[in-house]
């Protein structure tokens, strides 16, 4: 069972819209939880980084939140722009290996 | 260039074959970091090297797979007696420093093995 679960497992969303990607996580213990966002054919690009003290952070239009107690994290997006469609992955840190979801499929359509 | 860079960006070999992928990571950056990420997947852990030593290889999936940091920046991954179950993209990663840190991601190398 992977450690790191994601849903949904792709999205389409109108722009303009908001949107809010969630992960749950079975890693122990933990360490940090971050969000990357992954352009197809890039390499992961880092939108937050929290560590277990902390329940939520921003970057621009991106509010990542977490629930250590119950191991959930979200991402939220706010006025999404078409340049918003990538895959959006949950990254928890054991020590130091990252461990990743599978991530999100976001598109945004005009 | 500031950030990290791979070559190349794209390996077409037969199986069986012996390959090296490279990696520059950002100048300076002490942590270096090796995933693998298959077609719908997350990028999967590989090995991680603090300076020139490797910190962490318990991501590699067999002794195939081998890599190299001789001088504390610049790292090889290398492939030996390539399986086409080796194909994927290769990601490498640095930072400052291990830790709660943030990554910085090369655009990776395509690995396909026919």
């Amino acid at each position: 069972k992977n450690q790191v679960e994601q849903s949904p497992q792709s999205l389409i969303i109108l722009e303009g819209k908001n949107c809010t990607l969630q992960c749950n996580y079975t890693v122990s213990p933990f360490s940090n939880l971050r969000w990357y966002k992954q352009d197809t054919g890039r390499g992961p690009v880092s939108l937050t980084i929290m560590t277990f003290s902390e329940n939520t952070k921003s970057n621009g239009r991106y509010t990542a939140t977490l629930d250590a107690d119950t191991k959930q994290s979200s991402l939220h997006i706010t006025a999404s722009q078409l340049s918003d469609s990538a895959s959006y992955i949950c990254v928890v840190t054991r020590n130091t290996p990252l461990v990743f979801g599978k991530g999100t499929r976001l598109s945004v359509i005009a | 260039g500031a950030g990290v860079s791979q070559t190349p960006s794209n390996k077409v070999t037969e199986k069986g074959k012996y390959v090296e992928l490279r990696c520059d990571p950002i100048s300076g950056h002490t942590a270096l970091y090796w995933y693998r990420q298959s077609l719908g997947q997350g990028p999967e852990f590989l090995i991680y090297f603090q300076g020139t030593g490797a910190a962490d290889d318990s991501g590699l999936p067999n002794d195939r797979f081998f890599a190299v940091r001789p001088e504390g920046s610049v790292s090889t991954l290398k492939i030996q007696r390539t399986e086409r179950g080796d194909s994927a993209v290769y990601l490498c990663a640095s930072s400052s420093r291990a830790g709660s840190v943030e990554q910085y991601f090369g655009p990776g190398t395509r690995l396909t093995v026919t």
